[in-house]
């Protein structure tokens, strides 16, 4: 079965850069969610989009933005990075945004901000 | 959002059964429960789901009492490679992860 896909699956930046992950949910799926898990830490919630529109805000700092596009792949833009940005980033997907709506987490994309 | 509480720690051999109890004591009447299991530097693994009673899938059985302030996820005879962290999540949308539960399954 097709799965989360993300891109690049690893990216290295200076700081003070800019940087942009992508996310394509699994086919259907209107919803999309973005995580960060820094070195030993627990993935933390940034954000989530539902039919193209944001849905809702977790721990996003404002250097980043995030949109989904028509075809339901979302992008998650940083720009000004910090040291602290160096994480894996997930993307999820879900059919709709209700309680029983599983996720599915994608691989995740690893940033290294030198 | 429920708060979830979890062993930070569980140690077991290749074989047994094992079970992870996670307390949600303020769970939400439309949250559902849902467990994830996490190797290192890979995506969130979906395990199983459930709202009340017992679920069970080809990987895991999951328990809920009448009350749902709890559940337990059950995880028939491991083996090493069922050694990770496990997330233990309530709530529809955007999941607070809590510490999870470190497995190591011992040979």
């Amino acid at each position: 079965a097709a799965g989360v896909i993300q891109s690049p699956r690893h990216l290295i930046k200076e700081k003070r850069e800019t940087a942009t992950l992508k996310c394509y949910p699994i086919p259907r799926h209107d919803t999309v969610y973005w995580y960060q898990q820094g070195p030993g830490q627990d993935p933390q919630f940034l954000i989530s989009f539902y039919e193209k529109m944001q849905s809702d805000k977790g721990s996003i700092p404002d250097r980043f933005s995030a949109q989904q596009f028509s075809d339901y792949h979302s992008e998650l833009n940083m720009s000004s990075l910090e040291l602290g940005d160096s994480a894996l980033y997930f993307c999820a997907s879900s059919l709709g945004r209700g309680g029983g709506d599983t996720q599915y987490f994608g691989p995740g994309t690893r940033l290294t901000v030198l | 959002l429920a708060k979830t509480t979890q062993p930070i720690s569980m140690d077991s051999y290749e074989g047994q059964e094992v079970n992870i109890t996670c307390s949600h004591n303020n769970i939400a009447t439309n949250d559902y429960i849902t467990w994830y299991q996490q190797f290192p530097s890979q995506g969130p693994r979906f395990i199983i789901q459930g709202y009340k009673t017992k679920v069970t899938n080809e990987v895991a059985s999951l328990f809920i009492p009448a009350d749902r302030k709890s559940s337990t996820l059950s995880l028939p005879r491991v083996s090493l490679s069922d050694t990770a962290v496990y997330y233990c999540l309530v709530g529809g949308q955007n999941f607070v992860f809590g510490p999870g539960t470190r497995l190591s399954v011992l040979p």
